[in-house]
């Protein structure tokens, strides 16, 4: 299984709105609603953000929205806050019964 | 609350065992039906999985890694377990367990583990 593909880096203003893609194919992104969005800070381990694509645990910001089309998926975050500086991973359920992460993403507040 | 802590050597030398444990606090590990799943991230580098067994001891692994490597249960410990064999540097990663259902809800905080002689 070959990682999900995302892009390495994103950047937008505090207060912008910024996405983040993450392709993969119909063996996992486009045959599953089970994409997952993980937030992870340096030295920290990874918080979970968005789950089934579009669900929220409790207690994460509103400002955080996650979505599908295909065999991409895309994690929003508007309202940009310095806060949110992070690195970001997706992952996705597969047809071999197995998880696959993407390759993150770096986001920069400017 | 449930949480998660990840134990075991921080140094392996090559060609041996690799071996952690991680601890379950604050709800059975037997209750409720859950996937509870390892992952390794080398520095400065993404996330892998490695695997996961369910609550009925049914096992997962990654195609990359199912060669040398076995995840297990001790529910009168509340525990669950990696073993990776025939370790080399590129082993060589901070190790987080973490368990969810259709996603990795709660992860334990991470333990390096460094393959060197």
């Amino acid at each position: 299984q070959s990682a999900l593909t995302q892009p390495a880096s994103v950047s937008g203003s505090a207060g912008q709105s910024i996405t983040i893609s993450c392709t993969g194919t119909s063996s996992d992104v486009g045959g599953f609603n089970y994409v997952s969005w993980y937030q992870q800070h340096p030295g920290k381990a990874p918080k979970l953000m968005i789950y089934d694509v579009s669900k929220r645990p409790s207690g994460v910001s509103n400002r955080f929205s996650g979505s599908k089309s295909g065999n991409t998926a895309s994690l929003t975050i508007s309202g940009l806050q310095a806060e949110d500086e992070a690195d970001y991973y997706c992952s996705s359920y597969t047809s071999s019964s197995t998880w696959v992460f993407g390759g993150g993403t770096k986001l920069t507040v400017l | 609350q449930v949480q998660l802590q990840e134990s075991g050597p921080g140094l392996v030398k090559p060609s041996q065992t690799l071996s952690l444990t991680c601890t379950v606090s604050g709800g059975s590990i037997s209750s409720g039906s859950y996937y509870w799943s390892w992952i390794r991230q080398p520095a400065g580098k993404g996330l892998e999985w490695i695997g996961r067994i369910y609550t009925s001891g049914t096992t997962n692994y990654s195609p990359s890694l199912k060669s040398r490597v076995t995840i297990s249960v001790d529910t009168s410990k509340n525990q669950f377990s990696l073993k990776l064999n025939s370790v080399t540097a590129a082993d060589t990663a901070v190790y987080y367990c973490a368990f969810g259902l259709t996603t990795l809800h709660y992860w334990g905080q991470g333990t390096l583990v460094t393959v060197s002689s």
